[in-house]
């Protein structure tokens, strides 16, 4: 079955960096994009932009353009989401998440598997 | 970007109660419109994709509808396990953007 299990929890300073892992099982890695998503505390749904596992190709949302870095590791089936600088409000819990493209004939993106999540509190 | 709103922001219900929840696009989407379901400390769960096409392993009670602008999720018969909040994305650009979500409360 497919699963994306995420790293730990995270408390980070103000001005510092985090690197979140997401482990991808259950399917062929490289067939698959892999996204980002994060919720800040009692907060909505905030996309963070997306990886290729084929190509290293990257999409970044522009709020973050600059401060955001994704990456993969096709040896280890694993995704990474490094964010730098980090802001009190950065603070959130960070998912990652399948892009699909394809399902039952219909071609219209959508994110079908979700890690668990991971919670990056960015605090003096 | 594009700007998805759904209304209403929370809602009461009860179970059984049959209940839509409404999306609506700042630009046309077309199909490109997506539902999901998250708990309290849970990850989100897709269980519309483009529109109106039910995910595996979800329950038929859920169904969308809708186009261009305008799009629905409706719950035809309320579970305890439902009360939860809803959220609508789209995917027609390629920045994605979420509704502010739906809470869905026990009356």
């Amino acid at each position: 079955q497919v699963q994306l299990v995420q790293s730990g929890a995270e408390v980070k300073k103000p001005g510092a960096s985090v690197k979140v892992s997401c482990k991808a099982s259950g399917y062929a890695f490289p067939s698959y994009d892999i996204t980002w998503v994060r919720q800040a505390p009692g907060q909505g749904l905030e996309w963070m932009g997306w990886i290729s596992a084929y190509n290293g190709n990257t999409n970044y949302a522009q709020k973050l353009q600059g401060r955001v870095t994704m990456t993969t590791d096709t040896s280890t089936s694993t995704a990474y989401m490094e964010l730098r600088s980090l802001r009190s409000d950065d603070t959130a819990v960070y998912y990652c998440a399948r892009k699909k493209d394809c399902s039952n004939g219909v071609c219209i993106i959508h994110f079908d598997y979700w890690g668990q999540g991971t919670l990056v509190t960015v605090s003096s | 970007d594009i700007q998805m709103t759904q209304s209403p922001s929370s809602l009461s219900a009860s179970v059984g109660d049959r209940v839509t929840i409404t999306c609506r696009a700042s630009q046309s989407i077309s199909r490109y419109l997506h539902w999901y379901q998250q708990t309290p400390g849970k990850a989100p769960k897709l269980l519309i994709y483009a529109a109106s096409s039910l995910q595996s392993g979800v329950p038929s009670r859920f169904s969308g509808s809708g186009s261009g602008t305008d799009f629905t999720l409706t719950i035809s018969s309320l579970q305890p396990e439902d009360f939860a909040t809803y959220y609508c994305q789209q995917s027609y650009s390629s920045a994605y953007t979420f509704g502010q979500g739906t809470k869905l409360e026990i009356k």
